[in-house]
């Protein structure tokens, strides 16, 4: 059973602030994501990664960082918050190309 | 514009009763999944169905590339399938990336 966790599962800050979200993953998938997910435009991908070290862009990248640190830890950093970014953030893994992507449960996001 | 259509937005069925979602998509597909969440929840894949048909209980997924569509078929329908069901497609140019649908909200009651 593939297992994915973010941490923190809830977060409020203010304007301006500096947030990390972290993501591992223990079943040795090459691939991780990060989306968000708001009412009206569905899950959207940030970034992703296909090992440690490398970053993709994905398609809402502005405004965010991320970095693979090894196979199982996927960071996204937001490094001046913003209110639109208030969002339900999740993490995903999957084992190769072409293959169902695993998702962890999710963090809720609350810019002030 | 939107890559990928779902309909239809919500659906409302008593329970028993057959439903029907559909997925139809813009741009040439290399594959396609198929993701069921619960209000709040994380989503939990159904099918990974680049073409054809695949069963799984009282569900049923089918895909047709060349025709960039895909079906979702639920049968006697229960309470517990109330939730968002959610398509998602890899595009041909896209490189490992997914893009999904706005989704269906389906609700069941008795």
């Amino acid at each position: 059973e593939a297992a994915v966790t973010q941490s923190p599962r809830n977060k409020v800050t203010v304007t301006g602030g500096n947030v990390t979200l972290s993501c591992r993953q223990t079943n040795s998938h090459n691939y991780m994501y990060w989306y968000r997910q708001d009412t009206g435009h569905g899950l959207r991908l940030i970034h992703y990664s296909y090992g440690a070290g490398n970053l993709q862009i994905g398609d809402v990248p502005d405004g965010y960082k991320a970095t693979r640190t090894t196979q199982e830890d996927f960071f996204l950093l937001l490094e001046l918050a913003s209110p639109s970014q208030t969002s339900l953030y999740f993490c995903a893994s999957s084992d190769a190309r072409q293959d169902t992507q695993y998702f962890g449960p999710g963090t809720r996001l609350l810019v002030l | 514009g939107q890559q990928v259509q779902q309909s239809p937005t919500s659906l409302v069925l008593q329970e028993g009763e057959n439903a029907e979602l559909q997925c139809n998509f813009s741009t040439s597909l290399n594959s396609m999944q198929w993701f069921y969440q619960r209000p709040g929840g994380s989503l939990v894949s159904v099918f990974y169905n680049p073409s054809g048909t695949k069963q799984s209980g009282r569900l049923t997924s089918t895909t047709v590339i060349k025709e960039r569509r895909s079906s979702l078929h639920i049968s006697s329908s229960q309470i517990t399938d109330s939730g968002t069901y959610l398509c998602a497609m890899e595009p041909a140019s896209s490189g490992q990336k997914l893009v999904f649908g706005q989704g269906t909200i389906l609700k069941v009651y008795l």
